[in-house]
């Protein structure tokens, strides 16, 4: 079965500094990989994908991840973090991506605190 | 362009009572998928619909139902409510289910069962 695995429940940062989420996966077959960020009383916004191609992705908001097949990661970092990336992070994982479905199977979620 | 609209956004009900959510996609998506979030559970998939036809259901007991309508608005259905079905419910759709596509979602209507 398609999972995703985020180890730490937070990550704290001070503004300007770089900040790395960490996600593992677990899949059959190639990984369809998301990232979504959520604030407060709000739904989920998604960050970036990666399906296939070039293994660093570049999303929304100054955001990337990298695709580790060896290591099988995919974690989000970005260069510069600012207080209002302070949010709710989910790693999340297409379900068999081998027939159509909009299935995500998401992981536990990474709360980021940027301090000023 | 308007995004996924979830209604309502907040409501209370009581053991037993039964509850109706509803959520318009993104005009011209065809694919709606409703998640459940709870602070133990976290994400949790719901059921998945593409042209009125359900693709895909989670492990839910069989109290959670949904329906999908010819102009692709969708609502879920909760019977008999428990405590445990508070939660927020969150509506996703995009243009179809191939897999590869970005699920777009909506504020999600926050259930609270007293």
């Amino acid at each position: 079965a398609q999972s995703v695995a985020q180890p730490e429940d937070q990550v704290n940062v001070a503004e300007g500094n770089p900040l790395t989420v960490k996600c593992t996966y677990s899949v059959s077959g190639n990984p369809y990989l998301f990232w979504y960020v959520q604030y407060p009383n709000r739904g989920l916004q998604f960050l970036l994908k990666y399906i296939t191609g070039d293994n660093l992705v570049k999303g929304s908001y100054g955001f990337e991840a990298e695709f580790n097949k060896s290591q099988t990661s995919f974690h989000l970092k970005k260069p510069s973090a600012l207080v209002s990336d302070s949010a709710l992070y989910f790693c999340a994982v297409r379900d068999i991506p081998a027939y159509n479905t909009d299935k995500l199977i998401f992981g536990t979620g990474t709360r980021l605190q940027v301090f000023p | 362009k308007a995004g996924v609209t979830q209604t309502p956004r907040y409501l209370i009900k009581t053991r037993g009572q039964q509850v109706t959510l509803s959520c318009s996609p993104i005009s011209g998506h065809r694919s709606v998928s409703w998640y459940q979030q709870t602070p133990g559970q976290g994400l949790q998939f719901l059921f998945e619909y593409f042209s009125e036809t359900q693709r895909n259901k989670g492990n839910f007991p069989g109290r959670f139902s949904g329906r999908q309508f010819s102009n692709s608005r969708s609502e879920m259905n909760v019977s008999t409510l428990e405590l445990g079905d508070s939660a927020l419910y969150l509506c996703a759709s995009s243009l179809e289910s191939t897999g590869a596509n970005v699920l777009t979602f909506g504020a999600g209507s926050r259930l609270t069962v007293l």
